[in-house]
Formats: C-alpha cells, structure tokens, sequence
C-alpha cells in the first residue's frame, strides 16, 4: 500500500545536527512532492519545506532557510531532512508528507504522512 | 505574508451534534484550503482539500465550504471517534487547531 515510514527516535545535544529520513512505497515516488512538517509538544503543525523528486528542487520556510537541507536519494526512494545547529526549541516530532495530485494538478494537501519521528534536542 | 486565523480554540459538543469550525486568511487564497484531524501522538489526517472536496475514504458528515478569505469545516451527526483536534491549511501555514472535546 501507499506509505511513507520514517527513522527511529533521536536524541542530540544542542549544537549537533540531526538527519530523518522517509522512505516512499507504493506509489510513483517521482510523481508527488514530499514535504516536512514538524510538530512541538502541544503545539500545531508547523511546515519546513518541500522537495520535488523528479527534479530535486527545494523549497523552506524562511524559518529554516539555511539551517535545513531535504535531499533525495531516487534509488531507494527515500528523501531526507537535516537540520543543523540544534537547539532545545528543536525538540519536536517531525513528520514527511506527500502533496496529493488531482488531474495532474498538486492538490496543495498532505494525503500521506509518515508516522513521524522523534527528535529531543537535550544537553 | 498570508495569516491565518482559526476559531474557536476549543469546542464541546455532544455525540450527534452538528459543529463548525473557521479559519479566516489575511488574503485571498481563492479555494486553496484543506482540512486535518489529528489524534495525539498521531500525523494529521487529511479530511478536505481545496476547500470543499472529501478526501477518499472520509465519512460523508465532513463536508468543507468557502472561497477567498473565509472558510469552514463542518461535522455533523458527531461520533465518538470525531473528538479530535483539526487543522486548516494553506499549504505553508497551519491554522491554531480546534479541540473538539466531549461535553
């Protein structure tokens, strides 16, 4: 079936990097855009950016804008968010998801989700 | 840049109420909006998009409407596993989120 699933749990020290991955099965991986969404403790969701695996473009939110990088690997079809320079505010869980299409055209929502990965940032 | 705002922040209701949650945007965003419930220590689960369209597999009682600025998710004939928080969209930013508890 259509899925995506995520790495396990991380814990970090502030100031570390940390690197989630999201595997994609079920579907054409190059066909639909992966987003990254994290979610703080008792918080809403909040959008870090997107990537088109058929042509490797990125795109983030101001808020992260050079402290995150979304890559892509075509032969596993596995995308994956770092974010660097850590601090505890990164303390959340953080989710990929795919942007659905509707006759050839982005639908501009979040169809499938990953199950999310925890990430503590913690001296 | 877009805002986005959400209301009410907490809603209670019975099973078999009808309820209805808004998010209002700063500019106009045409039908670009979709709608989320989410359960705790879960991912959001996609329940609209474009404003008005049911996602395959949701319940008939979800139903989306509004254009422009003003938008509003609908629930009726509530169930007990409907108790949950949602979401608007606009691809970038989230609204604030509804709870829906049981009253």
């Amino acid at each position: 079936q259509v899925q995506l699933v995520q790495s396990g749990a991380e814990v970090k020290k502030p100031g570390a990097s940390v690197k989630v991955s999201c595997k994609a099965s079920g579907y054409t991986f190059s066909g639909y855009h992966i987003h990254w969404v994290r979610q703080a403790p008792g918080q809403g969701p909040e959008w870090m950016g997107w990537i088109n695996p058929k042509t490797g473009d990125t795109m983030y939110s101001h808020k992260f804008q050079g402290r995150v990088t979304i890559s892509i690997d075509m032969s596993v079809t596995t995308t994956y968010m770092e974010i660097n320079s850590l601090t505890s505010d990164d303390t959340a869980l953080y989710f990929c998801a795919r942007e659905g299409m509707a006759a050839r055209l982005r639908t501009e929502a979040f169809d499938i989700w990953g199950q999310g990965t925890l990430v503590i940032v913690s001296s | 840049d877009i805002q986005m705002t959400q209301s009410p922040s907490t809603l209670s209701a019975s099973v078999g109420d009808r309820v209805t949650i808004t998010c209002r945007v700063s500019q106009s965003i045409t039908s670009r909006m979709a709608w989320y419930q989410q359960k705790p220590g879960k991912a959001p689960k996609l329940l609209i998009y474009k404003a008005s369209t049911l996602e395959s597999g949701v319940p008939s009682r979800f139903s989306g409407s509004g254009s422009g600025t003003e938008f509003t998710l609908t629930i009726s004939n509530l169930q007990p596993d409907d108790f949950a928080t949602y979401y608007c969209q606009q691809l970038y930013i989230f609204g604030q989120g509804t709870k829906l508890e049981i009253k």
